[in-house]
């Protein structure tokens, strides 16, 4: 059982739709992030959320924290071909402490 | 700025042979990560160094997996012997310091299958 579960797992849309991500865990966390990551690359962070209820949004990206920190949500208006990717959430328990990644959502965006 | 750097990006090994993996991070960054991908899984911390000390190897099989920084700059993660299951890509990062607000910078991976 991961720290944090991601859904859904693969996600398959078409061009124009909405659609949102998920990053549960019955654990508290001091911070959370969420990165992108292409094939035969390393993930590049997206954000860093570390209020409760705090959302920050990046173009057309929306992120969530959870008001008890345990959960939080990515949001992608209009999605686009070039948001193909795997998006994952990593958390920290305490504030210096090592990340945890979830298991990952596959993105893949028709034209 | 350079990103971090790793080498070789593939590997291809039989399982009981040995394979180092090498990583140059960000210059200036202390602290620096080694994590491991399994295919369809998210990245799992191995070892974490603050300059050339070990903060964290608590998920690093010591039986067969080691480590080092000298110097506090480069890195090399060796495994010896392989197993069939040590198939994963292994990433490098490294961040200005340690602390879980800073960014981590990720390497492109070195992509090893054991045959």
């Amino acid at each position: 059982t991961q720290l944090l579960e991601q859904s859904p797992q693969f996600l398959s849309i078409q061009e124009g739709e909405n659609l949102t991500v998920y990053c549960n865990s019955s654990s508290v966390f001091s911070s959370l992030q969420w990165y992108r990551q292409e094939p035969g690359e390393g993930p590049v962070l997206l954000v860093t959320v570390v209020t409760g209820g705090e959302v920050k949004k990046l173009k057309r990206l929306t992120f969530q924290f959870g008001d008890a920190r345990k959960d939080s949500s990515l949001h992608i208006t209009a999605a686009q071909p070039g948001d193909t990717g795997l998006y994952l959430c990593a958390g920290a328990l305490n504030a210096g402490n090592m990340l945890t990644f979830g298991g990952g959502t596959r993105l893949m965006v028709k034209p | 700025e350079a990103g971090v750097a790793q080498s070789p990006r593939y590997k291809i090994i039989e399982k009981r042979q040995s394979v180092a993996f090498w990583c140059n991070p960000i210059s200036g960054h202390a602290t620096l990560y080694w994590y491991q991908q399994i295919l369809g899984q998210g990245p799992k911390l191995l070892i974490q160094f603050q300059n050339n000390g070990v903060v964290d190897d608590s998920q690093l099989p010591k039986d067969r997996f080691s480590a080092e920084r000298l110097k506090g700059v480069d890195s090399t993660l060796k495994i010896q012997p392989a197993k069939l299951e040590d198939s994963a890509v292994y990433l490098c990062a490294s961040s200005v310091t340690s602390g879980s607000y800073n960014e981590q910078f990720f390497g492109p991976g070195t992509r090893l299958t054991v045959l």
